[in-house]
Parts: C-alpha cells; sequence; structure tokens
C-alpha cells in the first residue's frame, strides 16, 4: 500500500457521460498529479494541484477538470466521455514539490468508454 | 523542452542474465533523474533516482548513474529473477521553485524467464 488512494479501481461507462475519479494523498503529502496512460501516448501528465490550488497544467483537454479540497483530497471529472479517454488515470502525491524528490502514486482507476 | 528516450521493449532474458536498459534525456540546467517499475496491474513504484551528476541511485540490486557528459541514466542489474519482469519507466524532474513535473519516457517491458 502506497499510502495514495484511488476510487474507483475500475470503470465502465458510455459514450457522452461524465465521471469523476477520487484520489487521496499520502498523508502529510500537499502535491496531488493526475496521469494517464495509455498504450499508444504513454504516461501523460494532467494536472498538479497544490495545496488546494492548480499548479501546473499539461496536456488536459477541455473537457476534463480537476479539484483539490481543503482535506486534501482531489477529484478529476471527465465529460462528455469518448472512446479515446479510456485508459488508466493515476494520481500521485509529493512529500515536496522540488526536483530532488519523486512521487507516489496510486494503484490507478482503469476507465473503459463503450 | 524536457524529454526522456528509452530503448524499446521487451527486453527478454533469462533468469540470472545482466540486465541493461538505456535512458537519455534532453533538459535544460541539472534536472533530477528517476526509474520507476510498474508491475502488471499496479501503479508506479519509485525504484531509484539520482539529484545530480555522477550519482549513483541503488536498490533492490539495481542501479543507475547520472551521466550529464552523455545526458543518460542507463539501468543495470547483474543478475534479474522471474519477479523483476515488470515495465521500467525513466524519468525526470527539473525545477526548484515549484511547478516542477516529472517527465517519463515511454517505458521498457522486461520479460524474465525462468
Amino acid at each position: 500500500d502506497s499510502g495514495v488512494t484511488q476510487t474507483p479501481k475500475h470503470l465502465i461507462t458510455a459514450t457522452g457521460q461524465r465521471v469523476t475519479l477520487r484520489c487521496s494523498p499520502r498523508s502529510g503529502d500537499l502535491s496531488v498529479y493526475w496521469y494517464q496512460q495509455s498504450l499508444d501516448q504513454g504516461l501523460q501528465f494532467l494536472i498538479q494541484y497544490y495545496n488546494g490550488e492548480e499548479r501546473a497544467k499539461g496536456n488536459i483537454l477541455e473537457r476534463f477538470s480537476a479539484q483539490q479540497f481543503p482535506d486534501l483530497h482531489s477529484e478529476l471529472n471527465l465529460s462528455s466521455l469518448e472512446l479515446g479517454d479510456s485508459a488508466l488515470y493515476f494520481c500521485a502525491s509529493s512529500t515536496r514539490d522540488t526536483k530532488d524528490y519523486g512521487y507516489t502514486f496510486g494503484s490507478g482507476t482503469r476507465l473503459t468508454v463503450v | 523542452g524536457n524529454s526522456v528516450t528509452q530503448m524499446e521493449g521487451p527486453v527478454t532474458l533469462s533468469e540470472e542474465a545482466f540486465l541493461t536498459i538505456n535512458c537519455t534525456y534532453t533538459a535544460t540546467g541539472y534536472p533530477s533523474l528517476f526509474w520507476y517499475v510498474q508491475y502488471p496491474g499496479e501503479g508506479l513504484q519509485l525504484l531509484l533516482k539520482a539529484t545530480k551528476a555522477d550519482d549513483k541511485g541503488s536498490n533492490k540490486g539495481f542501479e543507475a548513474t547520472y551521466r550529464k557528459e552523455t545526458t543518460s541514466f542507463h539501468l543495470e542489474k547483474g543478475s534479474v529473477q522471474v519477479s523483476d519482469s515488470a515495465v521500467y519507466f525513466c524519468a525526470l524532474r527539473k525545477g526548484n521553485s515549484g511547478y516542477s513535473t516529472l517527465t517519463f519516457g515511454k517505458g521498457t517491458m522486461l520479460l524474465v524467464s525462468p
């Protein structure tokens, strides 16, 4: 157990729908990062939050949004889902937001859009 | 921009063979370098890291040396086991004032047979 909790583990939904993925960071970690992993694109950085504020944005589609709440858990919202959104979505947290620190990853949410 | 290039897999070895997975990077300044491992059905786990040139990271028999002159961080292990079968990701992180995120390579699958 890495200490980063993601729910649900699996999600199957239809095109056009909206889903919410949830992440609780490791205790004490203020930074939360979201990544999408697919076979063709590899690991793509989506967005980072630090202590409730958006800090960095990567290749995140406009249909996707995220937020981090006062208790530091984060949610990734995916709307108007398309078949191509099927992927593994990982959340990670970090003790400090500096280059010498790696991330601790959760076990991911596998999203299947049918 | 920052990028990481890994050798394509799968790398197929017999148990007790020597392992090398090549990783090179492109980045300005002095990034930190990381190797992560992903076992089937799991999230990424930090394997080792190096934060400055000539540093050697090591863990569980794996080693990698930060070579700035060749911009490389190759992963090595002297004798692999079947349990080492997984996908290995090389990554870099730069920036010390926040706003620094991990950039990953595409991953290299390692298959070890008995």
